[in-house]
This record gives structure tokens, C-alpha cells and sequence, in this order.
């Protein structure tokens, strides 16, 4: 089945540590995405990419990183200078701004 | 950058009747407008798009008009029932950026 596959579903983080959420999709997709979802705010851009070894920072893209090392993957790090890292974050990809394609999502919440 | 406004934030309608969400853009280089349905703990799911070249589309039950000139586009379903109770979300896309709105929860009440 072609998809894109988030992992984990839940994610637990300490003050001052970095965690990094994975992304992978096998729809032979150039673009992906990383976005944050707070309640009330809908879904704000952090960072996308529109072909490997390339991405771009979306609107809130302090306090994180990601790479694009291959077409399929696209990991997200949440650094320790992110202030609030609680929310749902969703990847998604897409043929270059198209039909986007949403993972099920990551929940992180720092304790 | 494009702004995407979306209302209402809440709507609740009777089965059978019809819902509309609005939505508005300020960038007019926009060509798609995607809606999207998120249920709870999922990830969002395209229901039905629309390029700026169409003014109206229509899939079943649920149908998108585009005004380009006023720049705003509307989610329209008709027969509601209770598995479209979701949250909803439009979208504007450019070829350097797509932005969401910020939802409309909708609930249908049997």
C-alpha cells in the first residue's frame, strides 16, 4: 500500500532535549512537509521540501530542523529552543503543491 | 504571504440539512483551493479541490465554488449525516507556499 507513515504515534519529551519525529512516504512524492497543529490555529507550515538535499523554512520554523537526504524521508528534530514543542505535528507530501497526502500524525508533549 | 480566513469556527447542523464553510484569501497569484477532513487524532484528508481556472465543482454530496474576484470559496454539503462530523480546513496555494485556515468543526446532529 503506498502511504506516508509517521512515527511514533506518541512522543514524550524532558525540558532540554532534542527528539526527532519521522516521516517516510513511498508515493514517489518530490514535496514534503512538516506541519504544527495547536488547537483553535489550524495548521501552520515549519519546513518543506521540494526535492532532496533542498528545503525551505515555512512560517515557524525556530526551534526546529529537518533534512531531505532521501526522497522518501523527511525527519523533523524539535530543538531544546523550541519553547512550546506540545502540539500535533503532521508531514504530508505532494506532486509540487497539489493534492497534499497527510501521515497520521505525531503527538508530542513535553514533561 | 497569503492569509486564509475560514468561518465559521463552529457549526452545528440537523441530518439532512445543508452546511456551508467560507473561506477567504488575500494573494491573488493563488491557483488551488483544497478542503480538506480531519476526524479526531487523524491526520487530514482531501474531500474535494478546485484550480482557479473553475468556478464551481461538485462531487456527490459535497460541491466547492471560487470567486477569484472577490477572493473567497465555499465548502457546501448537502444531506448531511452523522459521519460528516469532522473538522474541516481550506486551503490556498501558490507555487512557493500553501496556507490553511484555521478550521470549522462541524457537528451533525442526528
Amino acid at each position: 500500500d503506498g502511504g506516508i507513515t509517521q512515527s511514533p504515534k506518541y512522543l514524550f519529551r524532558k525540558e532540554g532535549q532534542n527528539v526527532t519525529l519521522s516521516c517516510e512516504q513511498n508515493l514517489n512524492h518530490d514535496a514534503m512537509y512538516w506541519y504544527r497543529q495547536d488547537p483553535g490555529q489550524g495548521l501552520r507550515l515549519i519546513y518543506y521540501s521540494q526535492i532532496v538535499n533542498d528545503f525551505q523554512k515555512g512560517d515557524i520554523a525556530e526551534g526546529y530542523s529537518v533534512s531531505r537526504e532521501k526522497k522518501e524521508s523527511f525527519p523533523l528534530t524539535v530543538t531544546s529552543a523550541q519553547k512550546n514543542p506540545t502540539a500535533f505535528y503532521l508531514c504530508a507530501s505532494s506532486i509540487r503543491w497539489t493534492e497534499a497526502f497527510f501521515g497520521q500524525g505525531t503527538r508530542l508533549t513535553v514533561v | 504571504g497569503e492569509n486564509v480566513e475560514q468561518h465559521p469556527s463552529t457549526l452545528s447542523v440537523q441530518e439532512g440539512d445543508s452546511a456551508v464553510i467560507k473561506c477567504t484569501y488575500s494573494d491573488s497569484a493563488s491557483n488551488y483551493f483544497p478542503w480538506y477532513k480531519q476526524e479526531l487524532g487523524k491526520g487530514p484528508q482531501l474531500i474535494i479541490d478546485i484550480r482557479s481556472n473553475v468556478g464551481e465543482k461538485k462531487d456527490q454530496r459535497i460541491a466547492v465554488t471560487l470567486n477569484k474576484t472577490a477572493k473567497h470559496f465555499s465548502l457546501h454539503i448537502t444531506e448531511t449525516q452523522p459521519e460528516d462530523s469532522a473538522v474541516y480546513f481550506c486551503a490556498a496555494g501558490t507555487p512557493n507556499q500553501f496556507y490553511f485556515g484555521t478550521g470549522t468543526s462541524l457537528t451533525v446532529i442526528p
